[in-house]
């Protein structure tokens, strides 16, 4: 069974440009959520999807923003970055039964640099 | 102060020893995650309970609810558990979804 896959692994953007990133769950987890790890706040959450709907957001601006499509796969986007936006983001799947949640599967992250 | 806290940050043991790790939390939970993540970057849970203990391998976990702790023990340590070990909890309800993540405890074995 294919584990969490993020893509692009490693990438380089300037200030003021804005910034794609991929996850692709396990099949059958219907749950994604991302976070995103810096040096300095360690882990935070940043939102979670399931089936399509965004079901949860952490204090994040909304410079900050994300989707899910029909098969699961989900994108998230930040606009205008900033040098602080600099940071590990890690995407993580799950399945969830009648609104509890179950273990999570973490992708291996999606590191970004803002030069 | 944080929601979560983690005790100790860092920690350094000799092969063989026997180690704990300690997370409060403050807030009402409906699940405690214990995750590791080596150099590198990649997480992987651990365990996610809610009562009780959990074991796995030389891994054992247990949480007490009216305390708010858990602790995560590592018996007979192997250097290549060096690791940082991460706490995170999970709310009630409408906040289920978010995640309240520990500063995490960065755990060095040495042979």
């Amino acid at each position: 069974k294919a584990g969490v896959t993020q893509t692009p692994r490693y990438l380089i953007k300037t200030r003021g440009q804005q910034v794609t990133l991929s996850c692709s769950p396990i099949s059958g987890h219907r749950s994604v959520s991302w976070y995103q790890q810096t040096p300095g706040q360690g882990l935070q959450f940043l939102f979670e999807y399931f089936s399509e709907t965004q079901r949860n957001k952490g204090n994040f601006p909304g410079r900050f923003s994300g989707r899910q499509f029909s098969n699961s796969r989900s994108e998230m986007n930040v606009s205008t970055l900033e040098l602080g936006d600099s940071a590990l983001y890690l995407c993580a799947s799950s399945l969830t039964d009648r609104g509890l949640y179950g273990e999570l599967f973490f992708g291996e992250g999606s590191r970004l640099t803002v030069l | 102060k944080n929601e979560v806290e983690q005790s100790p940050q860092n920690l350094t043991a000799q092969e063989g020893e026997f180690i704990t790790i300690n997370c409060s939390y403050s807030v009402g939970i409906s699940a405690l995650h214990w995750l590791q993540q080596h150099p590198g970057g990649g997480i992987v849970s651990l365990f996610m309970l809610s009562s009780g203990k959990k074991k796995h391998g030389r891994l054992i976990a247990t949480i007490n609810i009216q305390e708010k702790h858990s602790s995560l023990h590592i018996t007979a340590s192997h250097p290549r558990d060096s690791a940082v070990y991460i706490c995170a909890v999970r709310g009630y309800g409408g906040s289920q979804g978010n995640l309240i993540f520990g500063k995490g405890t960065k755990l060095s074995v040495k042979p």
